[in-house]
């Protein structure tokens, strides 16, 4: 069945350096990622999508990493600042208009 | 910038009550989704909502549940008789495209069944 989720559930990285969240996808139908913050008390937030015929794309200090060959997926943040500090949800879309959301990473960032 | 918004922010209701969650998605979208997310558990996809009628909707969507567009601009989820288990946060979504390009998230309503 689908299902998406996270290798580590808590991140906790110092201040300037760079953050990896991951994520493991099991449709091989997914065609399309996205990858959302979410801050306490508030509503998902996108951050960066990506298609399934592209393995890379860059954002402001963000990129995200598709490798369809293993089916993992990746964020990285670039001088992690303590404004990123949120749970982090990656999740697929199916080419239909349901998406599957994986079970999210907290991120800490330590001053 | 435009945003998706909700109303109430918090809704406490008596086990086996009716309610009503509110969204105003932006205002030039087409596609509406509600989803849920019990305390400290992963967002679930509920329903998907295009052309006024559903798109989409998940094992969670049972008949206790029913979506509206009563207007040009409201967006609603009825849950007709609540259980305890409904106790969640309610976000609604919407988005331009069907393919969920940048869904724009409210910011949730609180649902507590008591």
């Amino acid at each position: 069945g689908e299902s998406v989720g996270l290798h580590l559930p808590t991140l906790s990285v110092q201040e300037g350096d760079n953050s990896i969240i991951n994520c493991a996808y099991s449709n091989s139908a997914s065609d399309y990622f996205i990858w959302y913050k979410q801050e306490s008390g508030k509503g998902p937030q996108f951050i960066i999508d990506i298609r399934s015929n592209m393995d890379k794309r860059q954002g402001q200090r963000v990129t995200v990493l598709l490798n369809k060959t293993v089916k993992h997926l990746s964020l990285q943040i670039a001088a992690t600042q303590p404004g990123d500090s949120a749970v982090y949800f990656c999740a697929e879309n199916t080419g239909g208009f349901k998406t599957i959301f994986g079970a999210g990473t907290r991120l800490f960032v330590k001053a | 910038e435009p945003e998706v918004t909700q109303t109430p922010s918090h809704q406490v209701t008596q086990m086996g009550q009716e309610v009503i969650l509110r969204c105003v998605p932006i205002s030039n979208h087409l596609y509406f989704y509600w989803y849920r997310q019990i305390l400290g558990q992963k967002v679930e996809f509920l329903v998907s909502f295009y052309n006024n009628e559903i798109s989409e909707k998940s094992e969670i969507f049972d008949d206790q549940f029913s979506v509206e567009r009563p207007d040009g601009s409201n967006f609603t989820l009825k849950i007709r008789s609540t259980k305890l288990e409904d106790s969640a946060m309610y976000f609604c979504a919407s988005v331009m495209t069907s393919k969920g390009y940048e869904q724009y998230f409210g910011p949730g309503t609180r649902l507590t069944v008591t």
